[in-house]
């Protein structure tokens, strides 16, 4: 059965920390993304990787950054936490290639940054 | 860059009693067309897509949608919900040809009702 991990399911910070979520896959896939998700606003594209070492921008990266030293794990980090990020994160991945491939999620990190 | 319009944020439907969930989206080119379902503190995962052929296209637990170019529709489709579909239901376009992003929309919430 094939498999997103994140390293937690919630996580509660204080403003100014560095925070670290951490994602896994064991489908060797190509891409991984980082999506944050707010009531009324959908998923938003936060950051992608298509290869190892390799990262785009996606729609909001302000405030984030993110790290593949491996295929199958990808960081989002925090730099300092702000209250605005205050959210669910979801991680996914995907075969690379065409966009028709299909995205594969984690269950989720709901981040409280107090 | 795709758009999606998801008309509906929360649909009340009796059990047992058909629903559609509308999507909309923008676009002048050929497009991949998505829908996700996220059960309660779960991640997403794929309910169908429709890539080409066939404008029908079937998915899982019942489900089906419509691909109409001419209105840019997917509508996704049940004739008889269950309890266990109470759900968010997520329409994600994008476009073809080489590596796009996937647009999200804003989600819909389908509550069923006993």
């Amino acid at each position: 059965d094939v498999k997103v991990t994140q390293s937690s399911r919630y996580l509660v910070k204080r403003t100014g920390e560095k925070v670290f979520l951490e994602c896994v896959q064991d489908m060797d896939h190509e891409n991984m993304f980082w999506y944050r998700q707010d009531p009324g606003l959908g998923l938003r594209l936060i950051y992608f990787s298509y290869d190892v070492k390799m990262k785009e921008k996606g729609d909001i990266p302000e405030g984030y950054s993110v790290s593949r030293e491996k295929k199958e794990r990808f960081s989002l980090i925090l730099e300092s936490a702000s209250t605005n990020q205050t959210s669910m994160y979801l991680c996914a991945s995907s075969l690379g290639g065409q966009t028709s491939n299909e995205q594969f999620f984690g269950p989720g990190t709901r981040l409280t940054v107090l | 860059a795709q758009s999606v319009t998801q008309l509906d944020s929360q649909v009340p439907v009796f059990e047992e009693a058909p629903v559609e969930l509308r999507c909309n989206y923008s676009s002048s080119v050929s497009v991949y067309l998505f829908w996700y379902v996220q059960y309660p503190n779960q991640g997403l995962q794929l309910l169908l897509k429709y890539l080409s052929g066939s404008t029908l296209v079937k998915g899982i637990n019942g489900f089906e949608a419509e691909f109409n170019k001419s209105q840019t529709s997917f509508h996704l489709r049940k004739p008889s919900v269950h309890i266990s579909d109470t759900a968010e239901y997520f329409c994600a376009p994008t476009g073809s040809g080489g590596y796009q992003k996937v647009t999200f929309g804003t989600g819909t919430k389908l509550q069923v009702i006993p």
